[in-house]
């Protein structure tokens, strides 16, 4: 089975934090996300990365930054974290070189910036 | 603009069948998903659309009209362990992929 884990389930940060979510896949997948998902507006790709050292942005990569040094490990970093980054974030991995494969998920982490 | 729209909460009844639609407004279209998402659990993947028709898979199917920008999940006899989000999810050019803010399906005895 595809494994995707993310470190924490729960986390609360003080506003102005640097906060590091990390995600770990152990399929060798190419491809990974992270999304952020909020009621009422589904997930939202921050970042992703189709290789090691690569990223790309994606809807919202305001506030955020990524490091995959390796293929198995992608990190997300809030740089200084506030309240409106209160969200569930999700970390997705899929293989890479067919468009019709899909995404695995971690569990989440449910981030509160107090 | 890009943009999916599902309905935001459905009620059904245990044994039932239900049809959760989706549209959407997209650049490019490589495929579109379905996934089930329990309360507090990550996304599951359900079925993969890329051709216009029907995919059955077991008591989930999965209609895919590529003309009118609209797919629909159609679950059968439906089963309290139903009760869940299902998310559309449509494969844009390249490999990125944009989500509905999801259904929420409420299964009742």
């Amino acid at each position: 089975d595809v494994k995707v884990t993310q470190s924490s389930r729960y986390l609360v940060k003080r506003t102005g934090e640097k906060v590091f979510l990390e995600c770990v896949q152990d399929m060798d997948h190419e491809n990974m996300f992270w999304y952020r998902q909020d009621p009422g507006l589904g997930l939202r790709l921050i970042y992703f990365s189709y290789d090691v050292k690569m990223k790309e942005k994606g809807d919202i990569p305001e506030g955020y930054s990524v490091s995959r040094e390796k293929k198995e490990r992608f990190s997300l970093i809030l740089e200084s974290a506030s309240t409106n980054q209160t969200s569930m974030y999700l970390c997705a991995s899929s293989p890479q070189g067919t468009v019709n494969t899909e995404a695995f998920f971690g569990q989440g982490t449910r981030l509160t910036v107090v | 603009g890009q943009n999916i729209d599902q309905p935001t909460e459905m009620t059904a009844t245990e044994g039932a069948i239900v049809q959760i639609n989706c549209t959407y407004q997209t650049s490019g279209f490589n495929g579109l998903f379905w996934y089930q998402q329990h309360a507090g659990e990550a996304p599951t993947f359900l079925s993969y659309n890329v051709l216009d028709g029907l995919e059955e898979k077991g008591r989930f199917s999965s209609f895919l009209s590529r003309s009118k920008g609209y797919s629909y999940l159609l679950l059968k006899e439906l089963q309290m362990k139903d009760s869940a989000s299902y998310l559309c999810a449509v494969r844009g050019g390249g490999f990125k992929t944009i989500f509905g803010a999801g259904t929420r399906l409420f299964v009742k005895a």
